[in-house]
C-alpha cells in the first residue's frame, strides 16, 4: 500500500523569505502523480501544484516549485517570497496512474505553515 | 469556476442520531469523494463514487454509508452517530482523472 509522510507538523517563515516543506512517499508503482494542496484557515482546500512521475522536470507555479526526487521518493514544496496569504495547512498527496486505478488520493498528515510579518 | 457546496459548515448531533451530510457539485463531475480530516491524521477517504448509484469503500468506511441518486449530489450518512465520529468532513469532486475540487467542509460534533 502507498503511504505519504510529512515529517514537519509545523513550520514558520518570515514574510518575503523562502521555505521548503518536506514530503516523502512509499510506493512500488512506477507511474503516479504527486500533489500539494493548500488549506487556508476556514477556507476550502485548493490545488497548489502537481507533478507527473514520468516527468523529470520539476513543476513550477509562480512562487511555488517542487523538488521531485523519484529515486529517493521525495517531493518537497518550495515557497519563494512568502506572503501572509501563504499561511495555511499544506498537504502532500499521491495518486496512482496505473491503468484501472481510481482517482483516489492518499494524503500526508499536513504541515501547518505560519508566515511572520 | 467549479463549485462544491456542503449543506452545513457546523453541525452538532447527539449520540445515536442519524446524520446526513450533503454535498453538491455543479460541474457534472463523475467522481465524488467523502473524506474525514483529523489533526495529525490528515485526510482519510471514507467512500467515493464514480457514477450515479455506484459507490466504493475507502480506507475507513466503518460506521458510514453513502448515497448517490443524482450525479451532482453525494450524501454521507452516519446511521448511528458516535462521539468518535466527531470530525471535519470534506467532500470533493473530479472529472475522470483530473484535479479534485473540495467543498468548504462540515465540522461535526457528536455529543
Amino acid at each position: 500500500a502507498q503511504t505519504v509522510t510529512q515529517s514537519q507538523p509545523e513550520m514558520s517563515v518570515q514574510e518575503a523569505e523562502t521555505v521548503t516543506l518536506s514530503c516523502t512517499y512509499d510506493t512500488s508503482e512506477s507511474d503516479y502523480y504527486l500533489f500539494w494542496y493548500k488549506q487556508p484557515p476556514s477556507r476550502q482546500m485548493i490545488l497548489v501544484i502537481r507533478q507527473e512521475a514520468y516527468k523529470q522536470q520539476n513543476a513550477t507555479e509562480n512562487r511555488f516549485s517542487v523538488n521531485f526526487q523519484k529515486a529517493a521518493k521525495s517531493f518537497s514544496l518550495k515557497i519563494s517570497d512568502s506572503q501572509l496569504g501563504d499561511a495555511a495547512m499544506y498537504f502532500c498527496a499521491y495518486r496512482s496512474a496505473l491503468r484501472g486505478a481510481t482517482n483516489k488520493l492518499i494524503f500526508g498528515t499536513g504541515t501547518l505553515l505560519a508566515v511572520q510579518p | 469556476d467549479v463549485k462544491v457546496t456542503q449543506s452545513s459548515r457546523y453541525l452538532v448531533k447527539r449520540t445515536g442520531e442519524k446524520v446526513f451530510l450533503e454535498c453538491v457539485q455543479d460541474m457534472d463531475h463523475e467522481n465524488m469523494f467523502w473524506y474525514r480530516q483529523d489533526p495529525g491524521l490528515g485526510l482519510r477517504l471514507i467512500y467515493f463514487s464514480y457514477d450515479v448509484k455506484m459507490k466504493e469503500k475507502g480506507d475507513i468506511p466503518e460506521g458510514y454509508s453513502v448515497s448517490r441518486e443524482k450525479k451532482e449530489r453525494f450524501s454521507l450518512i452516519l446511521e448511528s452517530a458516535s462521539t468518535n465520529q466527531t470530525s471535519m468532513y470534506l467532500c470533493a469532486s473530479s472529472r475522470s482523472y483530473n484535479e479534485q475540487f473540495f467543498g468548504p467542509g462540515t465540522r461535526l460534533t457528536v455529543l
